[in-house]
């Protein structure tokens, strides 16, 4: 069976520190994978989305980044963090069908 | 502008009683919708699912319904156990650029009480 796998769970960092969040996937090959940010009080907002490796769209302008170094390995990365990167960041996961996978998330807390 | 919308925040439902969540959309073009539900500081958990073709899908104390004419869809869960309070999001998907993108309502927070 499949599995996802996000770390840390969580994490403080001050302002203007990198980032560096990583989603692994167990049990599939060639998954598209995404990342998702809930911030506060609201649903959820996909940030970036990858059909491969080293292909990577993005939905929203924003201060992150993300990479694919690997099939199943799925990176999401700042150089710099702002206060309003804080947020819960969710890995998922889909194979071909409509249905997507959420890994159990990370949540960011910048001060 | 929310093409996917959750107008109740809320809703406190008794143990055994039946809840009922709402979700609304604005394009008629989306044609697969999905349940999920999230504990917190949790990943949301897949629920059901139904497709434009079906105006109903059941699992167990879970039914989805679908109303295509007023875009509208409802998640029933019946009977209700404390275990159900958690956020349910509704989301449909948008095929693009060959993927399927999840668009997410706002969510409902569900609270079962004995």
């Amino acid at each position: 069976s499949q599995t996802i796998h996000q770390w840390p769970a969580t994490l403080v960092q001050p302002v203007g520190s990198p980032l560096s969040l990583e989603c692994t996937v167990e049990g599939t090959s060639n998954p598209n994978l995404y990342w998702y940010r809930q911030a506060a009080g609201r649903g959820l907002q996909l940030l970036f989305y990858s059909v491969g490796i080293g292909q990577i769209s993005s939905e929203v302008p924003q201060n992150l980044s993300a990479s694919r170094p690997q099939d199943r390995q799925f990176i999401l990365s700042s150089k710099k963090l702002l206060l309003s990167d804080s947020g819960f960041y969710l890995c998922a996961w889909s194979v071909r069908g409509d249905t997507q996978y959420f890994g159990p998330g990370t949540r960011l807390t910048v001060l | 502008d929310q093409q996917v919308k959750q107008n109740s925040p809320s809703l406190s439902v008794q143990e055994g009683r039946i809840s009922i969540l709402n979700c609304d959309y604005t394009n008629s073009m989306f044609d697969y919708f999905l349940w999920y539900k999230k504990y917190p500081a949790e990943g949301p958990t897949f629920l059901i699912s139904i497709s434009s073709i079906k105006d109903k899908n059941e699992d167990g104390r879970f039914t989805v319904f679908l109303n295509k004419s007023a875009k509208h869809l409802s998640l029933h869960i019946v009977p209700s156990q404390p275990g159900d309070s958690a956020v349910y999001f509704c989301a449909t998907t948008l095929r693009s650029g060959g993927y399927n993108k999840l668009i997410f309502g706002a969510g409902t927070r569900l609270a079962v009480h004995p």
